[in-house]
This record gives structure tokens, sequence and C-alpha cells, in this order.
């Protein structure tokens, strides 16, 4: 059973254009959410992350945004950009035999047209 | 800048075959992960490791095991492989037990088991 979701497999969007990609997770315990972004042919790299006592964290042209009562997160982007479009996975993270495990959602499929 | 090695890009290994998939990172990390992406099902834990001869199961360890006799190296070890370890494996490390401690991923293996 997922416990993140993310329940668009793609997305497409304009050049210039805010993106929002979505994410939902079941498990209430989770304490920290990660973005991360894949290229194809590479592994992903991080993005940017929330802790679960903030609502909001903004780097550039990204921002996530929490909303704990829906369980529910989003990473907009502004303004969207070609080289934006990869793959998106949202994480979160849970502390399992002393460390912090990231569980990943199925990915978001990013596409910018110039 | 972190740089994590996996030791093939592509494998072509035949059914029953026993498989090694190596993976050495250089930054002194504790943790190491091996995860598997297929498409439309995202990136799955098989084991992970916070230290040396430490390991955990994942979400999906069956199949499989790992060694970590070095701190910089974490080796997943397919005892028999079948065809439905045929994918993308991603091996990645993080710095500490944090929760915000983001992973560093190598570029993966893409294997195929005939």
């Amino acid at each position: 059973d997922q416990q993140v979701k993310q329940n668009s497999p793609s997305l497409s969007v304009q050049e210039g254009r805010i993106s929002i990609l979505n994410c939902d997770y079941t498990n209430s315990m989770f304490d920290y959410f990660l973005w991360y972004k894949k290229y194809p042919a590479e592994g992903p790299t991080f993005l940017i992350s929330i802790s679960s006592i903030k609502d909001k964290n903004e780097d550039g042209r990204f921002t996530v945004f929490l909303n704990k009562s829906a369980k529910h997160l989003s990473l907009h982007i502004v303004p969207s950009q070609p080289g934006d479009s990869a793959v998106y996975f949202c994480a979160a993270s849970l502390m399992a035999g002393g460390s912090y495990i990231p569980t990943f959602g199925r990915g978001t499929s990013l596409i910018v047209h110039p | 800048d972190v740089k994590v090695t996996q030791s093939s890009r592509y494998l072509v290994k035949r059914t029953g075959e026993k498989v090694f998939l190596e993976c050495v990172q250089d930054m002194d990390h504790e943790n190491m992960f091996w995860y598997r992406q297929d498409p439309g099902l995202g990136l799955r834990l098989i084991y992970f490791s916070y230290d040396v001869k430490m390991k955990e199961k994942g979400d999906i360890p069956e199949g499989y095991s790992v060694s970590r006799e070095k701190k910089e190296r974490f080796s997943l070890i397919l005892e028999s492989a079948s065809t439905n370890q045929t994918s993308m494996y991603l091996c990645a490390s993080s710095f500490d037990r944090w929760p915000n401690s983001p992973l560093h991923f190598g570029n993966g293996t893409r294997l195929t088991v005939t």
C-alpha cells in the first residue's frame, strides 16, 4: 500500500508559467519531506525539503507547501523553464533502524514547452 | 562535490546467475541505500545500511542480499537472477541520520536478466 502518492504521472506546462506538482501521504508520522529531480540516464538529485513543523519553504524558483491536516504537499516552480523538464519524486522520511529512511512516490514527469 | 559511483551502467545476465552490483561513495557517508526504479512504480527501497557490517531490509528485499565491509562500499547481490529483477538499480548515500540529510544518488545500473 502506497504511503506516498503522486497521482499525476505527467504534467505539461508552457515556459514562463507556473508548474504545480502534488503529493499526498497517508502516514502522519512522517516528519520530513523532500523533492528530488531526475533527468534520463542520471540518478535523482535533491531539490528542496520541508520539515513537518513548517508550512512553506522557498528556494529561488522553487517553493514547497505543506498542509499537514490534509496530508498534502506541493512543489511550485515559477517561472517554469525548459530545463526543468524531468521526473520529480516526492519523498517522506520516517525513523527506521536508527536512521531516517525516505519513502518515495512514483514520480511525476514534467514537460515544459518553449 | 559528493560522488557516488556505480561500477556498471549496463549489465546483461542470464537467469540463475549470481550478480554483484557495486557502489562506492567518496564522502565518508554513514548511510548507504539500494533502490530499484521501475516504470510506474517509482523508487523502491531494497536494503539500506547505516554503518559498516550493518544492514536493514527495505520494502522489497526478497531475492537480494547486501554487503558492507567498508564504509565507502555497498554491494547488492542477486543470489540467483530472475527476469523479474530486470530493472534500473540506484545506489545512494547520505551524511548522517538526520531526516533532512538528502540522498546522493549514483547514475544507476540498468540490469537486464534474460
